[in-house]
């Protein structure tokens, strides 16, 4: 399996501009996450999803993000407009969720967000 | 509230010596699983090793073993013959069985292995 598979793997862009992320998760697994990580305030849950539907987007940080899964093979989280206090690493996580606790979520690689 | 903490921002350990990175945690949901990642500077997040609150004994994964105190709600990850190649944040997780398999970070630990 490949794995978690986030694009771009770096983005630069200026204040102001949109800028999506994509991941693609694990086949079979059925819930996905996105974090944002940063110096700061490390590794934080902006939204997740189980079996495409979103269930908590309270870590959405404002109105200017928006995350959206089509299907159970892609997910987006669109910035829009973006500021520069949104530069991070922006990582995508999936795992086959079910009764039990003990799945282990599985990282993409992340997308370095620079926002000039 | 913090959900899990882990106190020590850096860690300096020699090469060979074993570590115990911190973990403490606070559930009230008797079902839960406690998950350590490592991050080496690469930023790739690799899973270590899992603990379930039900479990009567404590974790181990090669070099990785978790002491697991229940009653304290501690967690902690204990790497023996530590490696050069240990250098690296770790994070302790949590998830709780009510939490809709949403995992918790703490704030990492940044680990430094000299030779």
């Amino acid at each position: 399996d490949a794995g978690v598979i986030q694009s771009p793997r770096h983005e630069v862009t200026e204040m102001g501009q949109e800028v999506t992320l994509r991941c693609k998760p694990i086949s079979g697994h059925n819930s996905l996450f996105w974090y944002r990580q940063t110096m700061m305030r490390g590794l934080e849950l902006l939204i997740y999803f189980n079996n495409n539907v979103p269930i908590d987007d309270s870590g959405m940080p404002e109105d200017r993000f928006s995350a959206k899964m089509p299907n159970a093979s892609f997910s987006t989280l669109k910035i829009q407009p973006s500021e520069p206090r949104d530069s991070a690493v922006y990582f995508c996580a999936s795992v086959f969720s079910g009764t039990s606790v003990d799945n282990e979520q599985f990282f993409g690689p992340g997308t370095r967000l620079t926002v000039l | 509230a913090q959900k899990i903490t882990q106190t020590q921002p850096g860690m300096f350990v020699q090469e060979k010596e074993a570590v115990t990175l911190d973990c403490t945690y606070d559930t009230s949901d008797p079902s839960y699983g406690l998950f350590w990642y490592k991050q080496p500077s690469s930023g790739e997040m690799i899973f270590l090793i899992y603990q379930g609150s039900y479990d009567q004994q404590n974790a181990t994964e090669g070099r990785y073993s978790l002491n697991f105190q229940k009653a304290r709600k501690s967690a902690n990850l204990v790497i023996s013959a530590s490696q050069l190649g240990d250098s690296a944040m770790y994070f302790c997780a949590m998830r709780e069985a009510q939490g809709a398999q949403k995992l918790v970070f703490g704030q990492g630990t940044r680990l430094t292995i000299n030779p």
